[in-house]
């Protein structure tokens, strides 16, 4: 039982260049997020998913998307990066809050820096 | 939407001392509210969490108390350690949504001094 994993730990990218970062659980939960963690300002939801197919947008979804084609899958897309998205990635997932637990598990971080 | 604000932002104590730190959220629907501690180069993980129908909770050194009145929480370590050295972020979630969604505070970086 992996958790959360994240796949890559680090990146470089020059500005305008693309990529896209891989979020992947084996909890079965149904939720999954995309945070943002830049220092002196905790961290901000990029975007999220309540299902298999759904995705919503979060405080600062501006300059990415995802995808959410399989339960255990969230991907996170940069489609041209600029040097306001270097940052640390967190992907974290939680059960349906609908239990008596809906505590968020955190992955163990993308380092991105755009040049 | 809500807003989650986090004070302080550095906290340095003794060992041996208690730390405090306190959060205010705005969204008077909130109705739960983790704290998760993150070591450096470390993910964040859940230490403690606390419901809107509880006003305490306590874990052997760590307790959280919880006024819905003044929408304001704590996170309270007793007895600090070197090893509790570390950034701690509050976080809140609506209970309007069904989403699931926290908003996080700022974070405190806590120095426990040997």
């Amino acid at each position: 039982n992996a958790g959360v994993t994240q796949t890559p730990k680090f990146r470089v990218l020059k500005t305008g260049q693309s990529m896209t970062l891989l979020c992947a659980q084996d909890m079965n939960h149904e939720y999954m997020y995309w945070y943002r963690q830049d220092p002196g300002m905790g961290l901000r939801l990029i975007h999220y998913s309540v299902g298999e197919g759904t995705t919503a947008k979060g405080e600062v979804p501006d300059g990415y998307n995802v995808s959410r084609l399989k339960k255990q899958n969230f991907l996170l897309g940069l489609e041209s990066a600029a040097p306001s998205q270097t940052s640390v990635y967190f992907c974290a997932s939680s059960i349906h809050r609908d239990r008596l637990t809906d505590t968020q598990y955190f992955g163990p971080g993308t380092r991105l820096t755009v040049l | 939407g809500e807003n989650v604000e986090q004070h302080p932002s550095t906290l340095s104590v003794q060992e041996g001392d208690s730390a405090v730190i306190k959060c205010t959220y705005s969204d008077s629907a909130s109705n739960y509210f983790p704290w998760y501690k993150q070591e450096l180069g470390k993910r964040p993980q859940l230490i403690i969490d606390i419901r809107s129908n509880v006003g305490e909770k306590k874990d052997q050194r760590i307790a959280v108390t919880l006024n819905k009145t003044a929408k304001h929480f704590s996170l309270h370590i007793t007895e600090t350690q070197p090893e509790d050295s570390a950034v701690y972020f509050c976080a809140a979630r609506s209970g309007s949504s069904n989403t699931g969604k926290l908003i996080f505070g700022q974070g405190t970086t806590l120095q426990v001094k040997p």
